[in-house]
């Protein structure tokens, strides 16, 4: 059965410094995978997707991800935290043929120190 | 364009009551489904409507239900809530058809709050 694993439940970063939020997932086939951002009170805002192709994908505001098969990974990154990056991110891959439903990460909730 | 709407933003109900909440998906997206959020379970999916019909639905009891209506707006209804039902509810929209894709756009949510 597909799963996404987040291992890092809070991550807390300086502004300015880079950073990283890993996401391992497990899939039969090549995966639909995503990153979404929810801040406190709110939805979930895309950040990016991967389907195929490129194995580096930009994303919105500043975001890039990474996807490697051999690892079974799809880590989100950002060269330059912005105090506005405080929130709870979540990875979540497609479910597979035949559905659009989204399994997603348990999230991780990044704090940005000042 | 507008982004996935939800109405109400927050609801509070007592055990046993019902409760039906609203979603109005972006222009244009056929697909809807929605999500139960809880700190406990996390993000957990209950189903997905396309042309009115549901095409997936999670694991959840039959007090869950959804419909989706020919202008694509869907109502979610839980009916004799429990206090576990208490949830962030979160819908998404999905573009269909050609130039479709598998993202989806997700609404602000409805809180829903069992006493």
């Amino acid at each position: 059965a597909q799963s996404v694993t987040q291992p890092d439940i809070h991550i807390t970063v300086s502004e300015g410094a880079s950073l990283e939020l890993r996401c391992n997932y497990s899939y039969g086939a090549t995966p639909y995978l995503f990153w979404y951002v929810q801040s406190p009170g709110q939805g979930l805002q895309l950040l990016l997707k991967y389907f195929s192709g490129d194995t580096l994908v930009q994303g919105i505001k500043g975001f890039e991800a990474e996807f490697k098969r051999s690892q079974s990974s799809f880590n989100l990154r950002k060269p330059s935290v912005h105090w506005s990056d405080a929130a709870e991110y979540f990875c979540a891959v497609g479910a597979g043929p035949g559905t659009y439903k989204y399994i997603f990460g348990t999230g991780t909730r990044l704090k940005v120190l000042a | 364009k507008a982004g996935v709407t939800q109405t109400p933003r927050y609801l509070i109900k007592t055990r046993g009551q019902q409760v039906t909440l609203s979603c109005s998906p972006i222009s244009g997206h056929r697909s809807v489904s929605w999500y139960q959020q809880t700190p406990g379970q996390g993000l957990q999916f209950l189903f997905e409507y396309f042309s009115e019909t549901q095409r997936n639905k999670g694991n959840f009891p039959g007090r869950f239900s959804g419909r989706q209506f020919s202008n694509s707006r869907s109502e979610m209804n839980v009916s004799t809530l429990e206090l576990g039902d208490s949830a962030l509810y979160l819908c998404a929209s999905r573009r269909t058809g050609t130039g479709g894709s598998y993202e989806q756009y997700f609404g602000p949510g409805t809180r829903l709050t069992v006493t």
